[in-house]
């Protein structure tokens, strides 16, 4: 298994300028997050979903969108990026069900993204 | 509402000296506590859980942690840390469909 996989690695953007960050995972895992990660600051939650067709808000959404039409794949968009966004951007994966405490998420290997 | 609070950013440390990382929760739920661990450059690993059962639980490379419900505690512990242990440790309580982390602790280990 290749876990979970996140494109590209590092990434330069113009203010204004919208990309996608890519991430997919091959466990079958219901539930995906994105989170970001800023000095002092650690992880935040920017959106999540429980499965297909099913996204939400988490804590840092604004200026971001998400859509999920796979369980392979979550990808992360940044509409018009802005310096704020500068960031490390995490992927997370898990099983979800009713009853599973594990709660034990597994990472992508990060995006590095920066916003002149 | 959960919350994580990691009072320490920076921990320095000598290699072969035990280590100590806060970790005080707020929950007004059940409580499951983690610990993760993020190597240079890399995403964040899950070192150790708390679920239910023992309050002392440890990970496969001799860190520990105590779930102390009365002093609403996590703290991770090491008894002799080793260069390899560089790394940022995140502490991290369960939410509503959500993992919520703390700011981190880094913990820097020298020769």
């Amino acid at each position: 298994n290749a876990g979970v996989t996140q494109t590209p690695k590092f990434q330069v953007l113009k203010t204004g300028q919208s990309m996608t960050l890519q991430c997919a995972q091959d466990m079958n895992h219901e539930y995906m997050s994105w989170y970001r990660q800023d000095p002092g600051m650690g992880l935040r939650l920017i959106h999540y979903s429980v499965g297909a067709g099913i996204t939400d808000q988490g804590e840092v959404p604004n200026g971001y969108n998400v859509s999920r039409s796979t369980t392979e794949d979550f990808p992360l968009r940044l509409l018009s990026a802005a310096p704020s966004q500068t960031s490390v951007y995490f992927c997370a994966s898990r099983p979800f069900s009713t009853g599973d405490l594990s709660y034990e998420q597994y990472f992508g290997p990060g995006t590095r993204l920066t916003v002149t | 509402a959960q919350s994580v609070t990691q009072l320490d950013s920076q921990v320095p440390v000598f290699e072969e000296a035990p280590v100590e990382l806060r970790c005080n929760y707020s929950s007004s739920v059940s409580v499951y506590l983690f610990w993760y661990v993020q190597y240079p450059n890399q995403g964040l690993q899950l070192l150790l859980k708390y679920l239910s059962g023992s309050t002392l639980v440890e990970s496969i490379n001799g860190f520990e942690a105590e779930f102390n419900k009365s002093q609403t505690s996590f703290h991770l512990r090491k008894p002799s840390v080793h260069i390899s242990d560089t790394a940022e440790y995140f502490c991290a309580v369960r939410g509503t469909d959500k993992l919520i982390f703390g700011t981190g602790t880094r913990l820097q280990v020298f020769p």
